[in-house]
This record gives C-alpha cells, sequence and structure tokens, in this order.
C-alpha cells in the first residue's frame, strides 16, 4: 500500500460527459502528479501541483483541468470525454523533504472506459 | 532536455534465468535515476532508487541496478527470475532542481515456466 488513494477505482461513461477523478496523497506530501497510461501512447505525464499551486504541465488537454485543494487532496476534471481518453489515470505523490529522493509514489489508478 | 530511454519494448526469459532490462537517460548533470514495475491492472511500485554514492544499488524483491555514468545507463538486473516477476518495468529520472520526473516507455517482462 503506498498511500496514495484514488477514487473511482473504475469508470464507465459515454462520449461528451464530464468526470472527475479523485486523488489522496500520501500523508505530508506536498506534490501530487497525474499520469495518463494508455496502451498506445505509454505513461504520460499531465500536470502536478505543489500545495495547491500548478507547478508544472505536460501533456494535458484543454478538455482537462485539475486542482489541489488546501488539504492536499487533488482532482482531475475530464469533459467533453472522447473515445480516445479511455485509459489508466494515476495520480502519485512526492515529498520534498531534504533528506528524500523525491520518489514518487503512486496509486493504484482509475480505469477510464468512454463508451 | 531531459530523457529516458528503454531500448527493449518485451523480454522473454525462463524462470531461473538471469535478467538485465537497459535503461539510458540524458541529463546534463546525474540525475535521480528509479526502476518502478506495474503488475497488470496495478499503479506503479518503486524497485530502487539511485541518487549518490555506492553506484551499484539494491532494492526489493531480489533486484539491483548499476548506475554508469560514461555509458549514461542504469541497467536493472536480477539474477534469477521468477515467474512473479512477469510484469512492466520502468526507469524513470528526475532532475536536481524541481521535480521534473521522466519515465522512459516501459519494458514487459514474459517469464516461461
Amino acid at each position: 500500500d503506498s498511500g496514495v488513494t484514488q477514487t473511482p477505482k473504475h469508470l464507465i461513461t459515454a462520449t461528451g460527459q464530464r468526470v472527475t477523478l479523485r486523488c489522496s496523497p500520501r500523508s505530508g506530501d506536498l506534490s501530487v502528479y497525474w499520469y495518463q497510461q494508455s496502451l498506445d501512447q505509454g505513461l504520460q505525464f499531465l500536470i502536478q501541483y505543489y500545495n495547491g499551486e500548478e507547478r508544472a504541465k505536460g501533456n494535458i488537454l484543454e478538455r482537462f483541468s485539475a486542482q489541489q485543494f488546501p488539504d492536499l487532496h487533488s482532482e482531475l476534471n475530464l469533459s467533453s470525454l472522447e473515445l480516445g481518453d479511455s485509459a489508466l489515470y494515476f495520480c502519485a505523490s512526492s515529498s520534498r523533504t531534504v533528506s528524500n529522493t523525491g520518489e514518487l509514489f503512486f496509486g493504484e489508478g482509475s480505469r477510464l472506459t468512454v463508451l | 532536455a531531459q530523457s529516458v530511454t528503454q531500448p527493449d519494448i518485451h523480454i522473454t526469459v525462463s524462470e531461473g534465468a538471469s535478467l538485465e532490462l537497459r535503461c539510458n537517460y540524458s541529463y546534463g548533470a546525474t540525475p535521480y535515476l528509479f526502476w518502478y514495475v506495474q503488475s497488470p491492472g496495478q499503479g506503479l511500485q518503486l524497485l530502487l532508487k539511485y541518487f549518490s554514492g555506492d553506484t551499484l544499488v539494491q532494492g526489493i524483491k531480489g533486484f539491483e541496478a548499476e548506475f554508469k555514468r560514461s555509458q549514461s545507463s542504469f541497467n536493472l538486473r536480477k539474477p534469477s527470475v521468477h515467474w512473479s516477476d512477469a510484469a512492466e518495468y520502468f526507469c524513470a529520472s528526475r532532475d536536481n532542481y524541481g521535480q521534473n520526473f521522466v519515465f522512459g516507455p516501459g519494458t514487459r517482462l514474459s517469464v516461461l515456466p
């Protein structure tokens, strides 16, 4: 158990719909990362937040947005869903303490299926 | 730009055989390097990490990796593979200043009985 919690584990929805994926980082971790994993694209970095602020942006579509709340949990919002958005979405958290090498701890992912 | 390559998309080995998964990184300084394993339907689990010191690092599940600066490599090894090692393996690097994580494309390991 990594300590990172993601909900829901599975989600099936239709094209054009909007979904929200939720992530609770490990206790004390300030950084949250979102990744998308699909069969043809591998593990793609979407976005990173640090203590509530956006820190880095990767290949995140304009239809997608995220935020990190004061309690450090994060949500990834996916709108106007397309078939190609079907994927496994991972959240990971990291600490930035001096004694820590800052490795990522991953949740078990949210599997999104768009029909 | 920082990048990580894993030349082998898929490797098949027999149970009990030795294993080496290749990883090359591109970064101006010595990055922090990691190997993760992903079993089907699961999240990524950290196997081991390198950031300084001894270039041979030991990880969980009997894995080890060796950092070679001259070759910009961080190859993962295991002397005797078990059927439960069948999974996807990802090499990753992080720069020294921020938390810019870069993952390789992954190597899928199949284990024959």
